[in-house]
């Protein structure tokens, strides 16, 4: 199993970015994917998770995100997006991408690191 | 939005201690919790998904329990290996919420 995000950097305030996250060795078309964020010495947050498309591909965020975070997945590519619009200082943190439970598979990549500054 | 209140937010042990931490829900998430460990500069891994079952791979030293609104991991003898950060996470409702995590070091 791989998961490996990609499209992180630095970005000023107010920017955008779009993050991805390759996967292989899964079903990721049955699966629903997450990413979760984590901004440097802080906690984990939950930022959004789209349900596999037999599930309905439905999508959901958490607060902080809501209207200007937008998850998407390739099926036929493997692969889960993260496009992140009107950046703020307090989006900096890892973006992890992951298979949260109901998933019985606990898979994870290794982060990528996301600074919003001016 | 359902609050994870999560305990002690930091403890030192020893080597072959007995380690408890507590997760709180602000309401009822029936047993759908998972506690994950992290380790400094790496991915959380899962230890415990719908508050008592092991995830595979683990090691039986790792023990949840409760449900409802109160949960506890256990760690029965600490090893070299388990210092490090640990964090529940309910996925009964959306958004998704964790504990702000245990960091247990070494005494």
């Amino acid at each position: 199993v791989q998961v490996v995000e990609s499209g992180g950097g630095l970005v000023k305030p107010g920017g955008s970015l779009r993050l991805s996250c390759a996967t292989s060795g899964f079903t990721f078309s049955n699966t629903w994917m997450s990413w979760v964020r984590q901004a440097p010495g802080k906690g984990l947050e939950w930022v959004g998770r789209i349900k596999s498309k037999p599930n309905g591909g439905t999508i959901d965020y958490g607060a902080p995100v809501k209207g200007r975070f937008i998850i998407s997945r390739d099926d036929s590519k493997n692969t889960l997006y993260l496009q992140m619009n009107s950046l703020k200082t307090e989006d900096t943190a890892v973006y992890y991408c992951t298979t949260l439970p109901p998933n019985s598979a606990d898979f994870w990549g290794q982060g990528t690191l996301v600074t919003v500054s001016s | 939005d359902i609050q994870m209140t999560q305990s002690p937010s930091s403890l030192s042990a020893s080597v072959g201690d007995r380690v408890t931490i507590t997760c709180r829900a602000s309401q009822g998430i029936r047993n759908d919790l998972g506690w994950y460990q992290q380790k400094p500069g790496k991915a959380p891994k899962r230890l415990i998904y719908a508050a008592s079952s092991l995830q595979s791979g683990v090691p039986s030293r790792f023990s949840g329990s409760g449900s409802g609104t109160e949960f506890t991991l256990t760690i029965s003898s600490l090893q070299p290996e388990d210092f490090a950060t640990y964090f529940c996470l309910q996925n009964n409702s959306y958004p998704l919420t964790f504990g702000g995590g245990t960091k247990v070091e070494i005494k």
